[in-house]
Order: structure tokens, then C-alpha cells, then sequence
């Protein structure tokens, strides 16, 4: 069965710089969560969408934005870069607010900021 | 503001040596008890959702049950590959909420 793709698998970038991770959900599903998780942490949840519309925020950072796309797609945006911001981030997709609300995660971004 | 606290932390067995891993959790509106295994590196693969308190959920190994306020993930004479970091996370709002997850629990089957 299809499942959540992410890319790039791996990214290194320098503080201050800017990064674009995308996100491609499970065929027919139309909602997406994006989580950051550091080293030895959970998942913490950073933003959602649903049909293209911005559904939920969690603790995202000002310096990060995201969007969903006509084909379900998203990316997400992050900028001035900070060491702490190094960890895997992982999006995930569901089908649907009133269908079945089970979140299937991607294989993750690896992220580290030198 | 919803919690949910896992236990133990770690957790060696030996191979065939059965025993659960804890989930307990407050929240204003249970919308769905998720638990999740992830390997190092990798993202969550999902194994069970719980929507209500009495539910009880059960593939290969694992059986998962649901209380008002605590789940369990018992899993019955573990192999190896079962070695993994288990994750419970719930979802409390409505909507395409984020989920909230606990710390997790890291299992270690010993052949």
C-alpha cells in the first residue's frame, strides 16, 4: 500500500539559512499534520491542514510557515535556521475530518543545522 | 490541558516473557486513543486506535485495552523484532487536531 512520502530524507543546512520540506499524503487523503521530534523526544505537533485550509497550529515557530496545494501536497518553510531547530520532522495524513481520523506518518526529514 | 503519561520509560524483557506497557491520560473530550510503534530514525507506524472505554484491539502479539483513564498495550510472548520505542498519543478536539503524545515506552527484547 502507498504511504506518506517525504523529501528530502536528509537535509543539512547553516544557521540563518532557509529550508523547504514537502510532503506527499497517502492517495485520497486530504489532511495533513506536520511534528517536529528532537533527539530522545515525542512528536510534537507543529500545524495542520485540512482541504487545502490551515486546520490546527501547535508550537510553530513564527520563522516557520506551511501550505497545502490543489494535489494535497505540502510543504513546509523554514527560515533563519537555528541550532535548535535540528531534529527529524515528520508529516502525517488522514482521511478526512469525519472519516476514519487515523494519523499515518512519513518516514521523516532529517534536519541538522550546523 | 490534556496529558499523557506512559510507563515505564524502558523496558528489557526476555524473549516469550510477556508483560504491558501503561498509558494514562486526562483530557476534556476523548476523541481517540492512538498507539504507535516507532525504530530509531524512523517515523510511527501505527497499530491501534481506541475510541471508547471497555474497547479492546488485538493483532499478532499485541493487544491493546481502554479505561476512563488509562490504556494498556499487553504484548504476549515478544520476540526480538518486537524491540521498539511504543508510543500512545490522543486525540482530544475536533477536526484536524494534532495529536499529543507521551514520552513513550522503550522496549528491549532479549533473544
Amino acid at each position: 500500500a502507498a504511504g506518506v512520502i517525504q523529501s528530502p530524507r536528509h537535509l543539512i543546512k547553516e544557521k540563518r539559512e532557509t529550508a523547504t520540506l514537502k510532503c506527499y499524503p497517502i492517495p485520497r487523503h486530504d489532511t495533513v499534520y506536520w511534528y517536529q521530534q528532537g533527539p530522545g523526544q515525542d512528536p510534537q505537533f507543529l500545524i495542520s491542514f485540512y482541504e487545502k485550509m490551515q486546520s490546527d497550529k501547535g508550537s510553530i515557530p513564527d520563522r516557520f510557515s506551511a501550505q497545502q496545494f490543489s494535489d494535497y501536497h505540502s510543504e513546509l518553510n523554514m527560515s533563519s535556521l537555528e541550532l535548535g531547530d535540528s531534529a527529524l520532522y515528520f508529516c502525517a495524513s488522514s482521511l478526512g475530518l469525519a472519516g476514519s481520523d487515523t494519523q499515518y506518518f512519513g518516514p521523516g526529514t532529517r534536519l541538522t543545522v550546523l | 490541558e490534556d496529558q499523557v503519561t506512559q510507563s515505564p520509560e524502558a523496558l528489557r524483557l526476555q524473549e516469550g516473557e510477556s508483560s504491558s506497557l501503561n498509558c494514562s491520560y486526562t483530557v476534556s473530550g476523548l476523541r481517540g486513543l492512538f498507539w504507535y510503534r516507532q525504530d530509531p530514525g524512523k517515523g510511527p507506524e501505527f497499530l491501534f486506535t481506541l475510541y471508547s472505554a471497555g474497547e479492546e484491539k488485538e493483532k499478532e502479539r499485541l493487544k491493546a485495552t481502554l479505561t476512563k483513564k488509562e490504556s494498556f498495550l499487553h504484548i504476549t510472548a515478544p520476540k526480538p523484532e518486537d524491540s521498539a520505542t511504543y508510543l500512545c498519543a490522543l486525540d482530544s478536539g475536533g477536526g484536524a487536531d494534532g495529536l499529543t503524545f507521551g514520552k513513550g515506552t522503550h522496549l528491549i527484547i532479549q533473544p
